[in-house]
C-alpha cells in the first residue's frame, strides 16, 4: 500500500505569496494531521481532522495559515501571505479509526526567503 | 498543560553498547506510549508502542513503561551507527481522538 504522500517535496518562495501544501492520506484512515518541524520548536500540531471535518485547529499559529479536506482522500495547507518564520518542514500524518499510531509523509521543506 | 519531556541530547554511545532513551510525561491519565525514529531529513517512523506496564521486545529494542513514576523508555541493544538519529517519544493522554503530545527528541549518536 502506498503511504502519506505530500506534494511539493521542497518549495521556495518569497515572502508574500501564497503556498499551498497537498497531501493524500493512507486510504481508509479516518485522521488526518498537519504537523510542522523546527530546530526551535520541534513538531508542532497544526490542526487535524476526523472524517474530513476539522476537530482541532489550535496549533494554527495565525490567520495566514488555513487548512482544508474537501474529501477523504485530499487536503491542503494554504499560508497567505508568506513570511521567512514560516520557514520549516510541514509533515501530513494519517491514522486509522480506533488505532493511535500514526504514519507520517515525507514532509515538505518549505523556505520562505 | 499536558507535557512529555526528553533530554535533547546529544546522547553519543560506543557501537556494541546499549542506549537509553528517556521520557517523562505529565498525565497520570496516559493510556499509549510511542517511539518514533527520525533520521536527519526524514520523516518520523514508528519503532514500538507500548500500552502497559512492564517491557515490551523487539529485536534490539525494548520498551519500558512506569505508570506509576510516568516515564517510559526505550533500549537498544548491541547498538550501531545505522541506528544514529533522533528518537521522538509520543503520548495519547487519554484524548478521545487519540490525539498525541510529543516530545522534543533526543539525538542519538553511535560511534564506531
Amino acid at each position: 500500500d502506498a503511504g502519506v504522500i505530500q506534494s511539493p517535496r521542497h518549495e521556495v518562495t518569497e515572502m508574500g505569496q501564497e503556498v499551498t501544501l497537498r497531501c493524500k492520506p493512507i486510504s481508509g484512515h479516518d485522521y488526518l494531521f498537519w504537523y510542522r518541524q523546527t530546530m526551535m520548536r520541534g513538531l508542532e500540531l497544526l490542526i487535524y481532522f476526523n472524517n474530513n471535518v476539522p476537530i482541532d485547529d489550535s496549533g494554527m499559529p495565525e490567520d495566514r495559515f488555513s487548512a482544508k479536506m474537501p474529501n477523504a482522500s485530499f487536503s491542503t495547507l494554504k499560508i497567505q501571505p508568506s513570511e521567512p518564520r514560516d520557514s520549516a518542514v510541514y509533515f501530513c500524518a494519517s491514522r486509522r479509526r480506533g488505532e493511535d499510531t500514526q504514519y507520517f509523509g515525507p514532509g515538505t521543506r518549505l523556505t520562505v526567503l | 498543560q499536558k507535557e512529555v519531556e526528553q533530554n535533547s541530547g546529544p546522547l553519543s554511545v560506543p557501537e556494541g553498547a546499549i542506549a537509553s532513551l528517556n521520557c517523562t510525561y505529565s498525565d497520570r491519565g496516559s493510556q499509549s506510549f510511542f517511539w518514533y525514529r527520525q533520521y536527519s531529513g526524514k520523516s518520523p517512523e514508528l519503532i514500538m508502542f507500548i500500552y502497559s506496564n512492564g517491557d515490551k521486545e523487539d529485536g534490539r529494542f525494548t520498551a519500558q513503561l512506569n505508570k506509576a513514576s510516568q516515564y517510559v523508555s526505550l533500549l537498544i541493544r548491541d547498538s550501531q551507527p545505522s541506528d544514529s538519529a533522533t528518537y521522538l517519544c509520543a503520548v495519547n493522554m487519554g484524548d478521545s481522538n487519540y490525539q498525541l503530545i510529543w516530545g522534543a527528541g533526543t539525538k542519538l549518536i553511535i560511534k564506531p
